[in-house]
């Protein structure tokens, strides 16, 4: 059965970055789109960017191009995402989801709050 | 980028009743559009893909229709269960994706 496992929540200054994993497990890697989507509280679903681990480009929504890395791990089954120059308003539940290429998400991380504050 | 605009922003109904939520795309992606339903602090699950494609699991009460730039998220008989917010996705431009804004759907 697929799982997908994140990182705990983080608490950043403004300004610093934050990285988050996901580590799957169950079924197939590398051949799945793993994407990136947050949540800012009380708001609704924004989605980031995302990767094919076996071909390893990834691409990103343009308002997070520039400050947004998504990279992947075959060896351990791991995707992260690092988030740069923070601010307030990236306070968000951030979400990692599998799906099929050319398909939505159907399966997803429990969700890592990341809170920035001074 | 394609837009997603879903209306309305809040539903109020009854257990029992008959709803609808519409999705709209500011140009045409097929069918490639899928719903989820997410409870408060919960992940969001998968209900719909392909606009018509009921995902293992999801009761039959819940159906996709429309293609091209229009679609819709019918709940048949509205259940106690089913009170969260729907978002519709396209991915018509895989490798990137559009979210709607929400649909919260609350009790009356």
């Amino acid at each position: 059965q697929v799982k997908l496992v994140q990182s705990g929540a983080e608490v950043k200054k403004p300004g610093s970055s934050v990285k988050v994993s996901c580590k799957a497990s169950g079924g197939t890697f590398s051949s799945y789109v793993i994407s990136w989507v947050r949540q800012a509280p009380g708001q609704g679903l924004e989605w980031m960017g995302g990767i094919i681990p076996m071909f390893g480009t990834p691409n990103y929504a343009q308002k997070f191009q520039g400050r947004v890395t998504i990279t992947a791990d075959e060896s351990t089954s791991t995707v992260y995402m690092a988030l740069s120059s923070l601010r307030s308003e990236d306070t968000a539940v951030y979400y990692c989801a599998r799906g099929e290429q050319w398909g939505p998400q159907n399966y997803w991380g429990q969700g890592t709050l990341v809170t920035v504050s001074s | 980028d394609i837009q997603m605009t879903q209306s309305p922003s809040t539903l109020s109904a009854s257990v029992g009743d008959r709803v609808t939520i519409t999705c709209r795309a500011s140009q045409s992606i097929s069918s490639w559009l899928a719903w989820y339903q997410q409870k408060p602090g919960k992940a969001p699950k998968l209900l719909i893909s392909k606009a018509s494609n009921l995902e293992s699991g999801v009761p039959s009460r819940f159906s996709g229709s429309g293609s091209g730039t229009e679609f819709t998220l019918t709940i048949s008989s509205l259940q106690p269960d089913d009170f969260a917010s729907y978002y519709c996705q396209q991915y018509s431009s895989f490798p990137m994706y559009t979210f709607g804004q929400g649909t919260n759907l609350e009790i009356k």
